[in-house]
């Protein structure tokens, strides 16, 4: 199974401001996903980014608020820009192999 | 992907078999069943998926009925670590490509007590 990390593990932001978060795989992978869980909700997917080609992001996302690079196989970025207290979340890193499997969480509060 | 329904808590005595239902009465022919949990401030686990058969591993066993439109994960011996969310989700996995990624609805919240 893949081995993921992510960095931060958590992060206090002030409103307005942007934070990227870093994600590092153990092996190569084609497809990674970024998720969103809200405080006390289920997990959503913001967006499906394949090396090679530009993110694609799910209804109520957009490029703009959430930037996403992916410059190789192992590695992947996503940045919350101009944040708001609504941004307060937990953020996952996810990659699919055989099966799907998922970081360990960003957990981000904006003040 | 097919929705799937889950009841949103359960309770089960350490030691003893934990059972979690769900129901996917819309799932079509190529989705699987995957079941994955999320013990708290960590990243979902995955379990186990089956597509018709039951399936049994290290964690647990899945068992879909024959028409397809419910399953359930036992765990056969639930321990105060398997507190956690699961998530039934139906999906085409693997062999969907993009399109096989997955979408989580609420789960159920297993309570395991001494």
């Amino acid at each position: 199974s893949a081995v993921i990390s992510q960095k931060p593990s958590r992060d206090i932001c002030q409103r307005g401001t942007s934070l990227t978060i870093q994600c590092q795989v153990d092996s190569q992978v084609t497809m990674m996903f970024w998720y969103r869980q809200q405080p006390g909700q289920s997990l959503t997917l913001i967006a499906t980014a394949n090396q090679g080609s530009e993110a694609t992001y799910e209804s109520g996302f957009v490029i703009d608020k959430f930037p996403i690079s992916r410059p190789n196989l192992t590695f992947s970025t996503l940045t919350v820009s101009n944040m708001s207290p609504e941004d307060s979340s937990i953020y996952l890193c996810s990659v699919k192999q055989d099966e799907q499997y998922f970081g360990p969480g960003t957990r981000l509060t904006v003040t | 992907d097919a929705k799937t329904t889950q009841p949103p808590s359960m309770d089960c005595a350490e030691g003893r078999a934990a059972n979690l239902p769900c129901n996917h009465s819309t799932i079509s022919g190529n989705e699987y069943v995957y079941w994955y949990r999320q013990i708290h401030s960590q990243g979902p686990q995955y379990i186990i998926h089956g597509l018709k058969n039951n399936e049994t591993n290290e964690m647990a066993s899945l068992i879909i009925t024959e028409d397809r439109k419910s399953s359930t994960l036992i765990l056969p011996h639930a321990t105060l670590r398997d507190t956690a969310v699961y998530y039934c989700i139906a999906s085409l996995g693997a062999y969907g490509g993009s399109q096989g990624n997955l979408i989580f609805g609420k789960g159920t919240k297993l309570s395991v007590k001494p």
